[in-house]
């Protein structure tokens, strides 16, 4: 079984801090997505990555993939009350279309 | 991305009786996907839909307790049978983006169980 170990569970940080959340496996992973989630919402697809190494910005949030694809990070700048919410990372497989999901980090940004 | 929908969006029954749960897509898919999930929780995948066979089911997952129907390219649906008080949970749906890898869900369906 493919696991994807997701860290830190919980964060509560000010507004304006910056923060980091963690996914990583012994296994590699062809794809990894992150996904961001609101209470009464299913997730939203933020972003894939597909080659290690590869790093993604979108606005404020900075998403690497490791070069031996094991690995994930993603980076919220100057985080705002709007970026509350549970964060999910998912790895793709190669072959087949099942994900396999984090624990997911719950992000309280505090105004 | 797809626009799925899911019906009911909450609802709470009686122990012993079942609940189906809906979930309608605005275009075409092949694959579709039924998870469930706690509240701020992780997500566990019950069972992959694929039109026109049989539903395939995780570890720990039976057709006779999780039931499900895919009758055409944009619709499915999960019925929750003889429920008990630890089926509560959310119920989520997704279905298979451009890119086999990705997924988009619908909004869920909250079930709790007296």
């Amino acid at each position: 079984t493919q696991l994807l170990e997701q860290s830190p569970q919980f964060l509560s940080i000010q507004e304006g801090e910056n923060l980091t959340v963690y996914c990583n496996s012994s296994s590699v992973f062809s794809s990894l997505q992150w996904y961001r989630q609101e209470p009464g919402e299913g997730p939203v697809l933020l972003v894939t990555v597909v080659t290690g190494g590869e790093v993604k910005k979108l606005k404020r949030l900075t998403f690497q993939f490791g070069d031996a694809r094991k690995d994930s990070s993603l980076h919220i700048t100057a985080a705002q009350p709007g970026d509350t919410g549970l964060y999910l990372c998912a790895g793709g497989r190669e072959y087949g279309n099942k994900l396999v999901f984090g624990a997911g980090t719950i992000l309280r940004v505090k105004s | 991305s797809a626009v799925i929908s899911q019906k009911p969006s909450r609802d709470i029954c009686q122990r012993g009786t079942s609940l189906t749960i809906q979930c309608q897509v605005d275009s075409q898919v092949t694959m579709m996907f039924w998870y469930r999930q706690q509240p701020g929780q992780s997500l566990t995948l019950i069972a992959t839909a694929n039109q026109g066979s049989e539903a395939t089911y995780e570890s720990g997952f039976v057709i006779d307790k999780f039931p499900i129907s895919r009758p055409n390219l944009t619709f499915s649906t999960l019925t929750v049978s003889n429920m008990s008080p630890e089926d509560s949970s959310i119920y989520l749906c997704s279905v298979e983006g451009t890119f086999s890898y990705e997924q988009y869900f619908g909004p869920g369906t909250r079930l709790t169980v007296t």
